[in-house]
């Protein structure tokens, strides 16, 4: 069982719409991070959380740690936004600290114009 | 700021031989991070280095190996390639570790033919 879910794996959408992606972890972390990739291979953080809600423009991610889950929203999706997003966890170790990240397999957007 | 970067970018060799990658961190990180990319494992965390030192290690063969200068600059070393070793090699930087927010290089496409 893959220790970091994430749905949809597809999601094509028309532009302005709403979008959100969802991601459930099973273990504790010390953060999450999404990633955003676009084709080629370039990945970019958009946000690392440890609690709460961070916004960044028409980004917003939210993680609520008691229920081992996080968002993704994007407002007015424009076909820019198209890229493969990752949720991405550091899993708390029995020391306290964290390992490497342990990725999702990402959910494939697609934004119409 | 500069960003991470890679050399090379591509490369293609043949089973059997060994490889050398390099990671140049952003100025002033100490931790990077490196991550192997494949369509069908998708990202995976393969090691960790900070100060020079190897912090964490995932679960790789002892083929995969690393290490970290005192410029914090890493390089990461394959030895007997084998086919399923073709993949997107992408390395991250931080400022601290265990769990710290990192910064993606472009990643080196490696070709195992």
């Amino acid at each position: 069982k893959n220790e970091v879910e994430q749905s949809p794996q597809n999601l094509t959408a028309q532009e302005g719409e709403f979008i959100t992606i969802n991601c459930s972890y099973s273990v504790g972390i010390s953060a999450l991070h999404w990633l955003q990739q676009h084709p080629g291979g370039g990945i970019v953080s958009l946000f690392m959380l440890s609690s709460g809600k961070k916004k960044h423009g028409r980004l917003i991610a939210t993680i609520n740690i008691q229920e081992k889950h996080s968002s993704l929203h994007i407002t007015a999706s424009h076909p820019r936004d198209s890229a493969v997003y990752i949720c991405a966890v550091f899993l708390r170790t029995s020391g306290g600290g964290a390992d490497g990240l342990t990725f999702g397999k990402g959910t494939h957007l697609i934004i119409q114009p | 700021k500069a960003g991470v970067t890679q050399t090379p970018r591509y490369l293609i060799k043949t089973r059997g031989q060994q490889v050398t990658l390099s990671c140049s961190p952003i100025s002033g990180h100490r931790s990077v991070s490196w991550y192997q990319q494949t369509p069908g494992q998708g990202l995976q965390f393969l090691f960790e280095y900070f100060s020079e030192t190897q912090r964490n290690k995932g679960n790789f063969p002892g083929r995969f190996s690393g290490r970290q200068f005192s410029n914090s600059r890493s390089e990461m070393n394959v030895s007997t390639l084998e086919l399923g070793d073709s993949a997107l090699y992408l390395c991250a930087s931080s400022l601290g570790t265990s769990g710290t927010q990192q910064f993606f290089g472009p990643g080196t496409r490696l070709t195992v033919l």
